[in-house]
């Protein structure tokens, strides 16, 4: 099956400032999904990505899937103290999703 | 409230014994799956059902874990003689494959397995 990587594991972030998150796939990806997961809360969808070089928005969150669907970027301008959490993202694999091990995200005020 | 219940939130057991968990997903999504995670890692796949019908288990789902949907609505998550290494949270989620637009999968609060 396949398996999605996320880089980095943890990221420390200055309020007001910009970070990236990685996801790659071993595999190409039909689509992808982004969620986060607040400290003591569940994974809430965020967006799903599933044209080749897609970008989408979302208010401070800029997602990106890559031109071969391996690859998949979440960044974040302006980084505010609500952006805490752990963002996963996840590969439909036959009809499933397969998450990565996510980035948690803590922002220094 | 329309989102995905799951109970208990919490259960401690001894190693040995039973337990059941029970999910109640959005009521119009066809899709139900269960998912197993530990600290510090992402959602792990266990099963999923497409309405009552149990459609695919995890290799790495040993026998003592079975679940059901009998009337294509909630759905039960049993593990029999526990193991101090099933402690996690088991997360519910649902989704519908009905409508067009984004996927994305509605979670529950999940529940939080204590083996001792």
């Amino acid at each position: 099956g396949q398996q999605v990587m996320q880089i980095p594991q943890y990221q420390h972030v200055q309020e007001g400032e910009d970070f990236t998150t990685y996801c790659n796939s071993s595999t190409t990806l039909s689509n992808i999904q982004w969620y986060k997961q607040r400290p003591g809360g569940h994974p809430v969808f965020l967006i799903q990505l599933v044209k080749s070089g897609e970008v989408k928005k979302q208010k401070r969150l800029t997602f990106q899937f890559g031109e071969a669907k391996k690859n998949s970027s979440l960044h974040i301008t302006a980084t505010q103290t609500t952006d805490v959490g752990t963002y996963f993202c996840a590969g439909l694999d036959d009809y499933k999703l397969s998450f990565g091990a996510g980035t948690t995200v803590t922002v220094r005020a | 409230d329309t989102g995905v219940s799951q109970d208990p939130r919490h259960k401690i057991t001894k190693r040995g014994q039973n337990v059941t968990f029970r999910c109640d997903p959005i009521s119009e999504h066809n899709r139900l799956y269960w998912y197993r995670q530990t600290l510090g890692q992402g959602p792990e796949f266990l099963t999923y059902f497409q309405n009552e019908a149990q459609l695919e288990k995890s290799r790495l789902l040993s026998d003592r874990f079975s679940a059901e949907r009998p009337k294509g609505s909630f759905s039960t998550l049993e593990i029999q003689r526990t193991e101090q290494g099933d402690s996690a949270m088991y997360l519910c989620a649902s989704r519908s494959t009905d409508r067009a637009g984004d996927y994305g999968y509605t979670f529950g609060s999940g529940t939080r397995l204590t083996v001792v």
